[in-house]
C-alpha cells in the first residue's frame, strides 16, 4: 500500500526567507502527488498536484513542488514566505491500483516570524 | 456553487448518543469521502463513495455508518459516540473516473465526544 511521510512536524521560519517542506513517499509506480493547505479552522485546499510530464509543478500562492522519482520525493518550496502563509501543509498520494483513494501525511505546521 | 458544505460545524455529544453529520455538494461528482483529522495522523479515510447507492470502507470504519441515495448528499452516521471518536471530520468529492482527479474538501465539523 502507498504511505506518505512528513518528517518534519513544525517549522518556524522567518517573513521573507524561503521554504522547503519534505515529502516522501511509498510507491512502487508513478504516483499522482498534491499538496493541500489547511489555515485555522479551514477545510484544505489544493496547493498543487502532480499526475506526469514536467516534474516541476506550479501552485497557487506562489508554491512549487519538485516530483523526484529517484528520491521518492515531492518536496513543496517557495522563495519567499508571507505571514499567511502560516497554515498546515499536507502531502498525499493516490493511485489508480489502489482505487484511487488518497492517503495523507501527517502535516507539516508551518510558523512565520515576522 | 457552493461547493462542498457540512452541518454542524460543532457538535458535543455524550458517550453513547447518536448523530448524523451532514455533507452535500452541487458540483455533481460521483466520488465521496469521508476523513477525520486527528494531530499527527492527518487525514485517515473513513468511508467513501463512488456513486448514488454505492458505499465502501476505508482505513478506519468501525463505528460509522454512511448511505448515498443522491448524488448530492452524503451523510455520516455516528450510531453510539464514544471518546475516540472525537475528531475533526471532512467531507471531500471529486470527479469520478479512471484516474486520480483533485478532491473538494468541505469546512469541516469539530466533534467532542464527553
Amino acid at each position: 500500500a502507498q504511505s506518505v511521510t512528513q518528517p518534519d512536524i513544525h517549522i518556524t521560519v522567518s517573513e521573507g526567507a524561503s521554504l522547503e517542506l519534505r515529502c516522501n513517499y511509498s510507491y512502487g509506480a508513478t504516483p499522482y502527488l498534491f499538496w493541500y493547505v489547511q489555515s485555522p479552522g479551514q477545510g484544505l485546499q489544493l496547493l498543487l498536484k502532480y499526475f506526469s510530464g514536467d516534474t516541476l509543478v506550479q501552485g497557487i500562492k506562489g508554491f512549487e513542488a519538485e516530483f523526484k522519482r529517484s528520491q521518492s520525493s515531492f518536496n513543496l518550496r517557495k522563495p519567499s514566505v508571507h505571514w499567511s502563509d502560516a497554515a498546515e501543509y499536507f502531502c498525499a498520494v493516490g493511485a489508480k491500483e489502489y482505487g484511487n483513494k488518497l492517503v495523507f501525511g501527517a502535516g507539516t505546521i508551518l510558523r512565520v516570524k515576522s | 456553487n457552493a461547493g462542498v458544505t457540512q452541518t454542524p460545524k460543532f457538535q458535543v455529544l455524550k458517550t453513547g448518543q447518536s448523530m448524523t453529520l451532514q455533507c452535500a455538494q452541487d458540483m455533481n461528482h460521483e466520488y465521496m469521502s469521508w476523513y477525520r483529522q486527528d494531530p499527527g495522523m492527518g487525514l485517515r479515510l473513513i468511508h467513501y463513495s463512488v456513486g448514488a447507492g454505492i458505499t465502501d470502507q476505508g482505513e478506519v470504519p468501525n463505528g460509522y455508518n454512511v448511505s448515498r441515495s443522491t448524488t448530492e448528499d452524503f451523510p455520516l452516521r455516528l450510531l453510539s459516540a464514544a471518546p475516540s471518536q472525537t475528531s475533526v471530520y471532512f467531507c471531500a468529492s471529486r470527479t469520478s473516473g479512471t484516474g486520480v482527479y483533485e478532491q473538494y474538501f468541505g469546512p469541516g465539523t469539530r466533534l467532542t465526544v464527553t
